[in-house]
């Protein structure tokens, strides 16, 4: 059975701290891994990886992640209260057809 | 506007009262999808369809029928709901399954309460 666990599931900081999520992942003939906002209504999509070590980079997020190892990480410097969400990984296989598999997801708080 | 819409946005009924939930989206995408959203267990999939008049079930489809008559429209039936289907449930978009770009548009939820 596909797998994805994100970690930590909850997370409290001030603005202007740098934070890391970690989404790993236990799935037969990985194809793709892919994270997601979701504030107080539907989520949004953040990034796509489907390749080891080549990050991707939007404005202060970046993820990267890491086939060998079986795990990404989504970094967010200069956190600010509207990074205040729930931050969602979701693994697709070869083999699953459309299925995406997600984590439980990651409560981020930033405080002022 | 691309959007993905879903209705009703919020739900209370009783346990047994068949029910549908809509899905449409506007933006010709092949694949479409049902989720439903609980506390510490994350987004998990209930239905999906890869295309018009094709669809398969997801990890959690027990309870549940959809059905792809047209290419924007993905319904969800609860034929005799149960309180363990109270849930916050999202449709999904994508323009395609699972070749290139899969990025998937969701709407904007719909919260139900079966009693």
């Amino acid at each position: 059975e596909d797998k994805v666990v994100q970690s930590p599931l909850s997370l409290v900081v001030h603005e202007g701290d740098t934070v890391t999520l970690n989404c790993s992942y236990e799935v037969t003939n990985f194809r793709s891994l892919l994270w997601y906002k979701q504030e107080k209504k539907a989520p949004t999509f953040l990034f796509m990886l489907t390749s080891s070590g080549i990050e991707k980079k939007s404005g202060r997020l970046s993820s990267i992640l890491d086939k060998k190892e079986l795990f990404s990480i989504l970094n967010i410097t200069a956190t600010q209260t509207g990074d205040s969400a729930i931050y969602l990984c979701a693994v697709g296989t070869e083999t699953s057809g459309s299925r995406l598999t997600f984590g439980e997801g990651t409560q981020l708080t930033v405080n002022p | 506007e691309a959007q993905v819409t879903q209705n009703p946005r919020y739900l209370i009924t009783v346990t047994g009262k068949k029910l549908t939930v809509t899905c449409s989206q506007n933006m010709n995408h092949e694949y479409m999808s049902w989720y439903r959203q609980d506390p510490g267990l994350g987004l998990r999939q209930i239905y999906y369809s890869m295309n018009v008049e094709v669809t398969d079930k997801g990890d959690v489809p027990e309870g549940y029928k959809v059905s792809r008559k047209e290419k924007r429209n993905f319904p969800l039936i609860l034929e005799s709901p149960s309180p363990n289907q109270t849930s916050l449930y999202f449709c999904a978009s994508s323009p395609r399954g699972w070749t290139g770009d899969n990025t998937q548009y969701f709407g904007p939820g719909t919260r139900l309460t079966v009693l």
